[in-house]
């Protein structure tokens, strides 16, 4: 019964490049969530997404920043032209939606940027 | 939005006492509320939940209260032990257009043997 699953655990980017982060939801999810977590500080949604669907990116810087979550495949959260401010960790978390709201988090990838 | 206040940052208890957390939320409309435990470099994991129709609930040694009339809900831990030690973070979850969990900014908790 596997969990979340997210990979990479560590990417390492120099600033300009593009970062991508992948989250596979447990089996029977359709909804994934993106938190980022700074040194020492809680989880700070960024966006919700659905197969196919953002339902809400409210948290998403507006620039730079996307998430996508295919009919198939796992989600992306692909970050352009990383900066040293982008240096964190990524969870995802997924549920099965409707009136169920257990979020059940990845262990996430811990981006850095040189 | 939502704000979610956690108390305390940190929190050192010796092996064998209780260890309370206390949160309190902002958004009346918010009618779920879990508890999540962070160790080093792992993801939150899923400890306790309560909803809003629920004053308190137990699970062993950990339990869960809400005063939903004052809009704060408490993490209690008896009987700690080493394996406790962990970062704590309560969260609340609203029902309105805002589908998504709002975090506390967390508690580091440190149980002494």
């Amino acid at each position: 019964n596997a969990g979340v699953m997210q990979n990479p655990r560590h990417l390492v980017r120099r600033r300009g490049q593009e970062a991508r982060l992948r989250c596979s939801p447990m089996k029977g999810h359709s909804h994934v969530y993106w938190y980022r977590q700074l040194p020492e500080e809680g989880l700070k949604f960024m966006v919700y997404l659905q197969k196919e669907n953002i339902i809400d990116e409210s948290g998403m810087p507006k620039e730079r920043f996307s998430a996508e979550f295919p009919k198939e495949g796992p989600s992306i959260l692909r970050i352009q032209q990383v900066v040293r401010g982008d240096s964190a960790a990524y969870f995802c978390a997924s549920s099965l939606g409707g009136s169920d709201e257990k979020l059940f988090f990845g262990s996430g990838t811990q981006l850095s940027v040189l | 939005g939502e704000n979610v206040e956690q108390h305390p940052s940190t929190l050192s208890v010796q092996e064998g006492d209780s260890a309370v957390i206390k949160c309190t939320y902002s958004d009346s409309a918010s009618n779920y509320f879990p508890w999540y435990k962070q160790e080093l470099g792992k993801g939150p994991q899923l400890i306790i939940d309560i909803r809003s129709n629920v004053g308190e609930k137990k699970d062993q040694r950990i339990a869960v209260t809400l005063n939903k009339t004052a809009k704060h809900f408490s993490l209690h831990i008896t009987e700690t032990q080493p394996e406790d030690s962990a970062v704590y973070f309560c969260a609340s979850f609203s029902s309105g257009s805002a589908r998504q969990l709002t975090f506390g900014s967390g508690t580091q908790l440190t149980v002494l043997p």
